[in-house]
């Protein structure tokens, strides 16, 4: 089955900076890589997807690359601020979404 | 709209007690899961119902009863938990029909805890 891998673990930087989430998946059939947000006490958010007829998605201040021959994906939000700060999932299918094992991020005000 | 509606949000509950809990959802998608998390782990898949139709049990104890009255509607019955069943339970939702491609909307959880 699909194996995903998701670093770092944890990720503080100061408001304003940028953060960068990286995942890696094991099954080459995988075509559909979702971000989680999920704040405590909370549901996970789906903040943004990538499929993988497509390399590159941004939406505002955060957008996903994806590299199939490498088979890794990765989360990238700039000017980052306090409401960031959550713990982030990674997740590719090709049957069920295999979810990587979660970024706490904090920032810094 | 992208909600997904989970009731009761907390819910205390002793081994030999039977509770339900449920999920609703309204933007007319045909497939519904079950997910476990424990405290700073990802979603455990549990259950998955794709027009009204159980498709996925993830190997899960019989003392979860999934169950799909109507599209819009997925209840998860438990009966004789055992402690270490205290977890959050989500609920999610996708359009369908393919159960792969996507995406899942989940819903806020259920906070559960077994005595």
């Amino acid at each position: 089955g699909e194996n995903v891998e998701q670093h770092p673990s944890t990720l503080s930087v100061q408001e304003g900076d940028s953060a960068v989430i990286k995942c890696t998946y094991s099954d080459s059939a995988s075509n559909y890589f979702p971000w989680y947000k999920q704040e405590l006490g909370k549901g996970p958010q789906l903040i943004i997807d990538i499929r993988s007829n497509v390399g590159e998605k941004k939406d505002q201040r955060i957008a996903v690359t994806l590299n199939k021959t490498a088979k890794h994906f990765s989360l990238h939000i700039t000017e980052t601020q306090p409401e960031d700060s959550a713990v982030y999932f990674c997740a590719a299918n090709p049957n069920m979404l295999t979810f990587g094992g979660g970024t706490r991020l904090m920032v810094k005000p | 709209d992208t909600e997904v509606t989970q009731t009761p949000k907390h819910l205390v509950m002793g081994m030999t007690n039977k509770k339900s809990l449920k999920c609703e959802q309204h933007m007319g998608h045909r497939a519904m899961y079950w997910y476990k998390q424990k405290a700073k782990k990802p979603p455990e898949l549990m259950f998955v119902y794709s027009y009204e139709k159980l498709s996925i049990n993830e190997s899960v104890p019989s003392r979860f009863s999934p169950e799909c009255p109507n599209s819009s509607l997925l209840n998860l019955h438990l009966h004789a938990l055992q402690p270490e069943d205290s977890a959050l339970y989500l609920c999610a939702s996708s359009q369908g029909p393919g159960l792969d491609s996507y995406e899942q909307y989940f819903g806020p959880g259920t906070r559960l805890t077994v005595t």
